[in-house]
């Protein structure tokens, strides 16, 4: 079966910090994967996505960047965190062949910046 | 790209049938309709898809108007565990681009005892 790991689960940060943020896949071969944010109460914002290793698409310009340097794998950037930048952050993959409606999500990311 | 409203909240008692209702007016031919379910500090869960007419699963119903320009999540006989926010998502099933998938802003259900 097909398991999404993210971490770390929780996160405080201080303005002006970097970022990492990492999503894994097992289970299945040549996922699309993305990046999700969620600010408190509100609903899912998708900010990056990709198709292959390498190939990344950007939603919202701004200080985040993301990379795809191994098959599975998915991490989330950023060279200074900014106040706006605090939310829950969700990686989420989906079969190549079914589509982009058909997401698995992972535990989540809750960032704070201070 | 189809946008998406949905009540904001919902109040149900346990055992009790729920209809949530999601309005997509702008609907394309070839978009899909989807429903996911979030407890809170977890991500997203898959509950339902569906096209056109009626999908069941163990989990949920889904009703689809002919014009689709609607659709109806049903739950029967909620419990407590039910109490979430539920999203109506809206897009393409077949590969594209992924600018086109449209989260409604959800509606968070409350099973009272």
């Amino acid at each position: 079966s097909q398991t999404i790991h993210q971490w770390p689960a929780t996160l405080v940060q201080p303005v002006g910090s970097p970022l990492s943020l990492e999503c894994t896949v097992e289970g299945t071969s040549n996922p699309n994967l993305y990046w999700y944010r969620q600010a408190a109460g509100r609903g899912l914002q998708l900010l990056f996505y990709s198709v292959g290793i390498g190939q990344i698409s950007s939603e919202v310009p701004q200080n985040l960047s993301a990379s795809r340097p191994q098959d599975r794998q998915f991490i989330l950037s950023s060279k200074k965190l900014l106040l706006s930048d605090s939310g829950f952050y969700l990686c989420a993959w989906s079969l190549r062949t079914g589509g982009w409606n058909e997401q698995f999500f992972g535990p989540g990311t809750r960032l704070t910046v201070l | 790209l189809a946008k998406t409203t949905q009540p904001i909240s919902m109040d149900s008692y346990e055992g009790q049938e729920v209809n949530i209702t999601c309005s997509h007016n702008n609907i394309a031919t070839n978009d899909y309709i989807t429903w996911y379910q979030q407890f809170p500090s977890q991500g997203p869960r898959f509950i339902i898809q569906g096209y056109k007419t009626k999908v069941t699963n163990e989990v949920a119903s889904l009703f689809i108007p002919a014009d689709r320009k609607s659709s109806t999540l049903s739950l029967p006989r909620v419990s407590l565990s039910d109490t979430a926010v539920y999203y109506c998502l809206v897009g393409p099933i077949s590969s594209g681009s992924a600018r086109q998938l449209t989260f409604g802003s959800g509606t968070q259900l409350t099973v009272l005892p």
